[in-house]
Order: structure tokens, then sequence, then C-alpha cells
């Protein structure tokens, strides 16, 4: 159980595209969903936490603008990189935690991330 | 927020030795450790946690200590294998409710050299 899949696994896209990640829970329902960002031999660094029906809180130096995240429903979070420029360019991994309600020390399921090249 | 340190960046050892790694945080209230292992371009693995009102915790090979007091925990490994080779992360979790998130160190790279 607690599967959580990312698609595309890759993208390769122009400068100035728009490029939408999805974020699937499959087998659970996820309250919560993060967004992080992982520059080659780097940490994952957090980008924004996203809650099902709210805005995403975003962390500081995320522009909410140009990563568009969306939670519609409980299995399902998308992240919207607008305007793709090569900086850009990362390694995004979602990871999903069931309803809080559940226990207060659920784990984080990770994705199998998404591999963001833009030329 | 938190803050976790993570050290060393890197460590190489010899199959069938020990590997160690370090992290300290620096927020009192986070109650909640993970290990994450990752393979290159691959996602992180969930390999052992800790609950902040347990000092240690061991899963075969593997075991994890902490501290409180001194706000550091740590990750052991005995009788590593070539198959340990990866990057490790630890992470310390901040907060209550659906505010709650991981914060994660840098990483260490372990090399295990048959």
């Amino acid at each position: 159980g607690a599967v959580v899949s990312q698609h595309p696994s890759w993208v390769i896209c122009k400068s100035g595209t728009s490029v939408k990640i999805e974020c699937r829970s499959l087998d659970f329902q996820a309250t919560t969903m993060f967004w992080y960002r992982q520059f080659p031999k780097q940490s994952l660094m957090l980008m924004a936490t996203s809650n099902e029906g709210s805005k995403a809180t975003y962390e500081q130096g995320v522009e909410k603008d140009k990563f568009l995240i969306n939670h519609a429903s409980l299995t399902l979070s998308t992240l919207t990189v607008t305007s793709a420029h090569p900086e850009d360019s990362s390694f995004y991994i979602c990871s999903a935690r069931e309803s809080w309600g559940k226990s207060s020390y659920n784990e984080q399921f990770f994705g199998p991330g998404t591999r963001l090249t833009v030329l | 927020g938190e803050n976790v340190e993570q050290h060393p960046s890197t460590l190489s050892v010899q199959e069938g030795d020990s590997a160690v790694i370090k992290c300290t945080y620096s927020d009192s209230a986070s109650n909640y450790f993970p290990w994450y292992k990752q393979e290159l371009g691959k996602r992180p693995q969930l390999i052992i946690d800790i609950r902040s009102n347990v000092g240690e915790k061991k899963d075969q090979r593997i075991a994890v200590t902490l501290n409180k007091t001194a706000k550091h925990f740590s990750l052991h490994i005995t009788e590593t294998q070539p198959e340990d080779s990866a990057v490790y992360f630890c992470a310390a979790r901040l907060g209550s409710g659906s505010a709650r998130q991981l914060t994660f160190g840098s990483g260490t790279q372990l090399t295990v050299l048959p």
C-alpha cells in the first residue's frame, strides 16, 4: 500500500513553455501533498505544501506565480511550471501524507520524481 | 524554522565495516526523525525512523539513535554491503497538524568498497 505516482517521469521542453506535473496517491487519501525540487547532488528542497481544497503554502523564495500548485482532490495534486527557463531544469519530487487525523506521525510517501529539462 | 545539518557529506567504507552518519537539528520541538536512502535518479526510500519519545531503534543492520538533549541523531549501518551504496538523507519534522513538514539534511554519499 501507500503508493504515490508521478507523471510524467521525464519531460523536455522549450524555454517559455509551461509544464504540468501530476502527483497521485494511488491507494490512500492524501490530505497534504508536498512538492520538492532536487538539483544534482543536492538535498531535497521543499517548494510548497498543498492541502486539499485550499491554497498552497509556498516556501520562502519560491515564486507562487511561476510554480502553480493545485490540490483539487484527495488523490491528486499538480505542479505547473509556467514559462519554464533552463534554470528550472531539475528533479521534481512530490510526496503525500495520509489524513493527519489518523496519527500524529504519519509517514510521507514519495513519488518517483519527474526530471524536467528546459532547453 | 528547523535547520538540519548532516555529516559527513561523503563516506567510504570497506565492505563489512560499519558506517555512521550524524545529523543535528535546531528546533527542540521536532518530534519525528526519518532516514531516507536515495539511489541515483530514484525516489527517497524510508529506511528507518524514530520518534522523539524513543532513544534508539534497530532494524536488522540499521539502527538510529536520538539524543534529544543534544539535538542530534545518528544512523548506524553495520556489516555494510555494496548495495548499501547510495545517498542517505536525514530529516526532522516540525509542527503539528497539517503544518507538519520535513526538513532534510544535505545528504551523505555512502560508498561501500568491495
